[in-house]
């Protein structure tokens, strides 16, 4: 079980440019989310989907956005990279049934935009 | 004010102390904490999760939550030097049930 995977681990970008972070998770998780991640800041959530067919804003949505046409998948898309999109972007799921609720991270991707 | 607060040290701590973690929150009426470790590098993994008042134990780690003060900590015995990491709190918001989470404490754990 591989859980959450990201692509690209790294990317180097010209300010402009249109930019797709990928994620997928394999736990069938209904809930997933997208943070950014910068110094002194924290974690900070861009977007989410409780469910597949569904999304929501999180503190920091400008200049991104989401969509869940299917349970695995949650991509995350830059129209225009600014350098200030520079960030290292983690992506999360949960499975919001349970109770639980533990979100369960990627392993990150470090966006430079240029 | 931040939602979610937390001192971002460095706390440096020798081998074999009590390491202690602070986190305030803003939300009064929040109901789920949680504590996540994070190496250089690596993405948050989750240590522990608390619900409610009182001290919560597993293993080395205890969670304590005083939701009157909107507090909790994480107090780490026996320190190992592979403890050192950036450990970040996170409160569940009670409606949409979004995650805050605190910048991070940096800890060290010398030898």
């Amino acid at each position: 079980i591989a859980g959450i995977t990201q692509a690209p681990t790294s990317q180097i970008l010209a300010a402009g440019r249109r930019m797709t972070l990928r994620c997928t998770q394999d736990m069938r998780h209904n809930a997933m989310y997208w943070y950014r991640q910068d110094l002194g800041l924290g974690l900070r959530l861009i977007h989410y989907s409780n469910t597949a067919g569904t999304t929501g804003k999180g503190e920091v949505p400008d200049g991104y956005s989401v969509s869940r046409a299917n349970t695995d998948d949650f991509p995350l898309t830059l129209a225009s990279a600014v350098p200030s999109q520079t960030s290292v972007y983690f992506c999360a799921s949960s499975d919001r049934g349970t109770g639980d609720d533990t979100q369960y991270f990627g392993p990150g991707t470090r966006l430079t935009v240029l | 004010q931040k939602e979610v607060e937390q001192n971002s040290g460095p706390l440096s701590v020798p081998e074999g102390a009590i390491a202690s973690l602070n986190c305030t929150y803003s939300d009064r009426v929040s109901q789920s904490f949680f504590w996540y470790r994070q190496y250089s590098g690596k993405s948050p993994e989750l240590i522990m999760s608390i619900y409610s008042n009182g001290d919560k134990e597993d293993g080395r780690f205890t969670a304590q939550l005083n939701k009157a003060s909107q507090y909790v900590s994480l107090l780490i015995r026996d320190s190992q030097p592979s403890d050192s990491a950036t450990y970040l709190c996170a409160v569940k918001k009670p409606v949409t049930r979004d995650m805050r989470f605190g910048a991070g404490t940096r800890l060290t754990v010398k030898p």
